[in-house]
């Protein structure tokens, strides 16, 4: 399969728990937020999105958390599945610009 | 509804040689923007193109170029590859400003 980061931090997680990916952000500018999913072998998959005026916007089993004050954005995952692990990550840009900037990714890994 | 496509999947070049990649966003799209990924750098912008002009570009040398057809089919070219343009590069699609963006499989790029 693809390799998308051979020194990723990996986050391991029993199938069942909730999962809790982290990632901190640099732009004070930014205004939006996605976090996305990555198979091996496959594109970025659009999990979740948040515009700056939210802190929280939840989805299915997904819900992510922005704060703004220490430009942190987290993705918790309820009740992980097999089907979850994968590597996630978060995105940020500025505007309607299409350039997004991406975090360096995390690797998850459900176990059984 | 189809998604973006991508052509070739694999491709192998020497260095010194030029590549050109094709991307076919989702019908309807008009914008489509370049990444490349590679382990070191990571998901990295390119450029994007609205209505076959560029509207958005990265910080990559003039060596990679692209551009969009009235048809909004995009290609991306790179030229005196170097070993360092290995790398796995992304095509994403969206209707247009404000909208999320859907990724193609990729096409991974391996320069010897």
């Amino acid at each position: 399969g693809e390799s998308v980061g051979l020194h990723l931090p990996t986050l391991s997680v029993q199938e069942g728990d909730n999962s809790i990916i982290n990632c901190a952000y640099s732009n004070s500018a930014s205004d939006y937020f996605i976090w996305y999913k990555q198979e091996s072998g496959k594109g970025p998959q659009f999990i979740i999105d948040i515009r700056s005026n939210m802190d929280k916007r939840q989805g299915q089993r997904v819900t992510v958390l922005l704060n703004k004050t220490v430009k942190h954005l987290s993705l918790q995952i309820a009740a992980t599945q097999p089907g979850d692990s994968a590597v996630y990550f978060c995105a940020e840009n500025t505007g309607t610009a299409s350039k997004l900037t991406f975090g360096t990714g995390t690797r998850l890994q459900v176990t059984l | 509804k189809a998604g973006v496509t991508q052509t070739p999947r694999y491709l192998i070049k020497t260095r010194g040689q030029q590549v050109t990649l094709s991307c076919s966003p989702i019908s309807g799209h008009r914008s489509v923007s370049w990444y490349q990924q590679t382990p070191g750098q990571g998901l990295q912008f390119l450029f994007e193109y609205f209505s076959e002009t560029q509207r958005n570009k990265g910080n990559f040398p003039g060596r990679f170029s692209g551009r969009q057809f009235s048809n909004s089919r995009s290609e991306m070219n790179v030229s005196t590859l170097e070993l360092g343009d290995s790398a796995l590069y992304l095509c994403a699609s969206r209707m247009g400003a404000d909208n999320e963006q859907f990724f193609g499989p990729g096409t991974r790029l391996t320069v010897l």
